[in-house]
Parts: C-alpha cells; structure tokens; sequence
C-alpha cells in the first residue's frame, strides 16, 4: 500500500540551513505537500509541489522532488526559533468515490536551538 | 478568520460512553476528514464524507462512526470508548479539484479516555 516515511527528529541552530526528508511509495501522486503544525494546533499547508516539477521556492522555503527516486525534501533557509513545530510530508491519493485523499508521514520535529 | 472549528479542544471520557467529536467549516467545502494523531504514527484516516450524507471508509475506521447530515458540519462518533482510542483528532475540510490548494484543518480535539 502507500506509504510516506520521515525521520522523527531534526535539530539545527538558529540561522543554520534545515532540510526535512522524505520518501513516498505512490508514484501517481500529482501533488506533494509540507504541512506544518505548531504545538496545539492543526496542520497548515506550507507549500505544495506539481509532480511534474523537480523544484519550487517560496522565500526561505525550497522543496526538491526527486521522482525516479520517490523522495521529496523541504529546505528551510536561515532557520529561526519560531519555525520550531513538526512538519508532515504529503502525498495525493484517489479513493473509490474519486476524492483526494493524502496520505501523511509520521512527521518530523524540528527543533531550534538559540 | 477560524474556518474549520472543533468543538473542544479537550474531552476526558470514560471507558464504554458514546462519544461525539463536532466539526464545523464555512467554507461551503464539499469534502471533510477526520483523522487521528498519535506520536510516531503520523496522521490516518479515519473517515471521509465527500457529500451530504455520503461517507467513506478510511484506513482505521474500527470503533468509529461518523455523520453527515449538514455540508457544514461532520461529526465523528466513538461508540463505545475505548483507552486505546485515546488520541488527537483532527478535522480537516478540502474542495475538490483543488488538490493544490491543500486541506484546512481544525486545531485538533485531544481525547483522554480512562
């Protein structure tokens, strides 16, 4: 079955480059995805990349797929205390009725070091 | 700006009462989740309705039930609770052909049960 698989833990010191791995097993998938969550609160999307597309930058943020090799990777420049939180990898799937339905990692906690 | 909402935040219940998790969106999305968080385990699905009244099974569905009586409003319901279904639960709401732009979750309902 699908499968999308993250390290647990990552911890880097603030203005350090981090990068969050991940590995999907569905190679239909049309979007990937980097959802974030803050503690006590839900998951927000981050950004999201076409499947056709090796790259996507949006600020400090810079997502790398990978397709021959199903893995996708989430690049934050400069890190900073606030972006602290647990980040959740993503990948598209079809049900029987035809809705999108994602598939999510475990998550990998990031945390930042003052 | 809340656009998905669950109705507690935190639910201590006990072992074998019928629980009911409320969710609520007023974004007129079509489609609504409820997913459960556990530590290492990432997100899984519970149950998705892409329609009034039209629900779908996901990948954990044993020991729940869920309703769809309003396009606004899924409600996930624990028949008989159980310690082992002690989690967070999420809502999460979606348009379809929209996959780009992602999920909006609800802040999550943690359910202790003793």
């Amino acid at each position: 079955g699908e499968d999308v698989e993250q390290s647990l833990f990552l911890s880097v010191r603030e203005g350090d480059s981090s990068v969050i791995n991940c590995t999907y097993t569905d190679s239909s998938s049309t979007y990937l995805y980097w959802y974030k969550q803050e503690p006590g609160a839900g998951l927000q999307l981050l950004t999201y990349i076409f499947s056709n597309m090796d790259m996507k930058q949006d600020q400090r943020l810079t997502v790398l797929l990978n397709k021959k090799d199903k893995h996708l990777s989430l690049r934050i420049a400069d890190t900073q205390t606030g972006d602290s939180a647990i980040y959740f990898c993503a990948e598209s799937g079809d049900t029987t009725s035809g809705t999108y339905k994602y598939i999510f990692g475990t998550g990998t906690r990031l945390k930042v070091l003052a | 700006d809340v656009k998905v909402t669950q109705s507690s935040r935190y639910l201590v219940k006990r072992t074998g009462e019928k629980v009911f998790l409320e969710c609520v969106q007023d974004m007129d999305h079509e489609n609504m989740f409820w997913y459960r968080q556990d530590p290492g385990l990432g997100l899984r699905l519970i149950y998705f309705s892409y329609d009034v009244k039209m629900k779908e099974k996901g990948d954990i569905p044993e020991g729940y039930s869920v309703s769809r009586e309003k396009k606004e409003r899924f409600s996930l319901i624990l028949e008989s609770a159980s310690t082992n279904q002690t989690s967070m639960y999420l809502c999460a709401s979606s348009e379809p052909g929209s996959a780009n732009y992602g999920y909006t979750f609800g802040s999550g309902t943690r359910l202790t049960v003793v």
